[in-house]
């Protein structure tokens, strides 16, 4: 089945600063490729997606970048705010089977 | 507004007392899921449903039943909680397939004493 790694486990910034994130997958079928921020005390929020026919997707200050050769994809924050702080999950769709795996996470705290 | 319930948020109990967590959404999704997020291991599935009378096991189902009897619930019961299954747990649904974008509940924080 589909295995997702996540790294690193916590990433420390200035504000200001970029932020990079990336996750590894396993199965080659694996097609959908989202990103949720988990802030303190609730559930975990889409922020970006991105489909394995894209190689780059951007929303404002927040963009994700895949490479389906190397199996791996990427979030990239930019000019990070503190209000960025949380913790991100990275997941991938398995080809076979169809549910979301998701990585371990990266705590992202962003130093004013 | 759209969005995923879950009761009760916080809840302290002590091994083998039968328990139910409830979740409910309000989009008409056909897709729902229960996830336990521990320290270190992320977000797992525990189990998942297709459709209404539809259930299947996720990645860590041991220990727990689910059902859906209606397309908006989708409870998870702990028939003989133990101290392993202390946890955040979460809910979630989406529309059409899995790798939809799935909305999540704000969680259930379980203590099992």
């Amino acid at each position: 089945g589909e295995n997702v790694e996540q790294h690193p486990s916590t990433l420390s910034v200035q504000e200001g600063d970029s932020a990079v994130i990336k996750c590894t997958y396993s199965d080659s079928a694996s097609n959908y490729f989202p990103w949720y921020k988990q802030e303190l005390g609730k559930g975990p929020q889409l922020i970006i997606d991105i489909r394995s026919n894209v190689g780059e997707k951007k929303d404002q200050r927040i963009a994700v970048t895949l490479n389906k050769t190397a199996k791996h994809f990427s979030l990239h924050i930019t000019e990070t705010q503190p209000e960025d702080s949380a913790v991100y999950f990275c997941a991938a769709r398995g080809g076979s089977q169809g549910n979301l795996i998701f990585g371990k996470g990266t705590k992202l705290s962003v130093k004013p | 507004e759209a969005q995923v319930t879950q009761n009760p948020r916080y809840l302290i109990t002590v091994t083998g007392k039968k328990l139910t967590v409830t979740c409910s959404q309000n989009m008409n999704h056909e897709y729902m899921s229960w996830y336990r997020q521990d320290p270190g291991l992320g977000l797992r599935q525990i189990y998942y449903s297709m459709n209404v009378e539809v259930t299947d096991k996720g990645d860590v189902p041991e220990g727990y039943k689910v059902s859906r009897k209606e397309k908006r619930n989708f409870p998870l019961i702990l028939e003989s909680p133990s101290p392993n299954q202390t946890s955040l747990y979460f809910c979630a649904s989406s529309s059409y397939s899995p790798g939809e974008t799935q909305y999540f509940g704000p969680g259930t924080r379980l203590l099992v004493l």
